[in-house]
């Protein structure tokens, strides 16, 4: 069975901080996606990593992998206020199919200004 | 290019009901899955469904039942509905099975009394 953790699951930081959220997962993947949801809102997709040392950026995220740690990272650089939302990992056995996506508990981010 | 049109986007019932809800996915895309949101168990995967044809299914009770209609639309149903079914029901749209872009609805907020 498939397992994805993600730490921490509470965070609240100040404005112009940079930290990390983790995601682990157990079993192997081929793709790993980071979303990203405001209350009461839907799922926004932020990215899609599918090879090992795969990096991707945007604004003020940098999303990686290490597909052989099982582990992904969400790095927020300088943080403002409008990231306050919660993160999602979500991650798809590997083959593709229609095995669905494990998402883990998610990481709730407050950003204080 | 329209989205993924999850309706209603609000709902009521009472224990013991069923309910029926709809996802109509991206034009031209031909797989749907569902999800249910909960604060207890978060992100949990459903069913997904290609060409008319339910490919895989999460671990739920045979209450949860779908289909998938030939313009790719969506239904889910949920039937004797209990107090623990009330949830954000999401739907992602993909363009094919194995496709790595899920596109999520604003999704359905089912609330059991």
């Amino acid at each position: 069975e498939l397992k994805v953790e993600q730490n921490p699951l509470f965070l609240s930081m100040q404005e112009g901080k940079n930290y990390t959220i983790y995601c682990n997962y157990s079993t192997t993947s081929d793709r790993l996606y980071w979303y990203r949801q405001d209350p009461g809102k839907s799922l926004e997709s932020l990215f899609v990593l599918l090879s090992n040392g795969a990096v991707k950026q945007e604004g003020r995220l940098m999303a990686s992998l290490d597909t052989k740690a099982r582990l992904s990272t969400l790095h927020i650089t300088a943080a403002v206020h409008d990231l306050s939302a919660t993160y999602f990992c979500a991650v798809g056995l590997s083959g593709g199919g229609a095995d669905g996506l494990t998402f883990g508990k998610g990481t709730h981010l407050i950003i204080q200004p | 290019k329209a989205g993924v049109t999850q309706t209603p986007r609000y709902l009521i019932k009472t224990r013991g009901q069923q309910v029926t809800l709809s996802c109509s996915p991206i034009s031209g895309h031909r797989s749907v899955s569902w999800y249910q949101q909960t604060p207890g168990q978060g992100l949990q995967f459903l069913f997904e469904y290609f060409s008319e044809t339910q490919r895989n299914k999460g671990n739920f009770p045979g209450r949860f039942s779908g289909r998938q209609f030939s313009n790719s639309r969506s239904e889910m149903n949920v039937s004797t509905l209990e107090l623990g079914d009330s949830a954000l029901y999401l739907c992602a749209s993909i363009p094919t099975i194995g496709s790595l872009g899920y596109t999520f609805g604003s999704g359905t907020r089912l609330t059991v009394v």
